[in-house]
């Protein structure tokens, strides 16, 4: 089926650096969310967001839902060690039966 | 609130015997059920959608045969995955809407399946 292209695939960064990732598709979505997924767990629902060019904050994360309902971004300031894991995009709408179409992924790994 | 459990979240068998997956809504009434499959490094590639009562949709290339999904109640939906091989070897995750959570998918913590 249809994936989204989140880039980028993986990051190594230093403890304290901001983080950047995002997510395109050929596709509108009405909803875009973004989740974590730590090794051997399911994956937990970050931020969603709902409205296009809406902007919305949790903590030291922050996402936007691109204007064009095309794509959205997701920043992670002041990175701690505890942000490892994988970060996963995911679209979805409401004509489709609520079911999440995803992207690749995003290994975050941060050096203390 | 939302809560969603799977069990086993581990399990070895040997090819060609049948393995059994359960997923549990624990505090809320899940109308439709998700079930996903995501390989070592890979996205969560969904598998098919359940519907209490009624039979499971399933995505294209997913064998209906193969992977049995039984939606009895509002709690409790199973994927049984038949006659296994090494290549269904995976992490089978399940989620869950409903009963007033809205559209928000609730995640299971996902089942390791290994096939010998």
């Amino acid at each position: 089926g249809q994936q989204l292209n989140q880039s980028p695939q993986s990051m190594f960064i230093q403890e304290g650096e901001d983080v950047s990732m995002n997510c395109t598709s050929s596709s509108i979505f009405n909803t875009w969310l973004w989740y974590k997924q730590d090794p051997g767990e399911g994956p937990v629902l970050l931020i969603a967001l709902y409205k296009a060019g809406e902007l919305t904050s949790n903590g030291r994360l922050t996402a936007q839902f691109g204007i064009t309902r095309k794509d959205s971004f997701l920043n992670i300031s002041a990175s701690i060690p505890s942000d490892v894991g994988i970060y996963f995009c995911a679209g979805q709408t409401d004509n489709a039966g609520n079911m999440l179409t995803f992207g690749g992924g995003t290994r975050l790994m941060v050096k203390p | 609130g939302a809560v969603v459990s799977q069990h086993p979240s581990r399990v070895i068998c040997k090819s060609g015997t049948s393995v059994k997956i359960e997923c549990r809504s624990l505090d809320f009434q899940a109308t439709t059920m998700f079930w996903y499959r995501q390989f070592p490094k890979q996205s969560l590639m969904l598998m098919a959608t359940s519907n209490e009562g009624s039979k499971a949709t399933y995505e294209q290339g997913v064998e209906k045969d193969k992977f049995l999904i039984n939606h009895a109640s509002l709690t409790l939906s199973t994927l049984t995955v038949t006659s296994a091989h090494p290549e269904d070897s995976s992490f089978y995750i399940c989620s869950a809407i409903g009963g007033g959570t809205g559209n928000e998918q609730f995640f299971g913590p996902g089942t390791r399946l290994t096939v010998l």
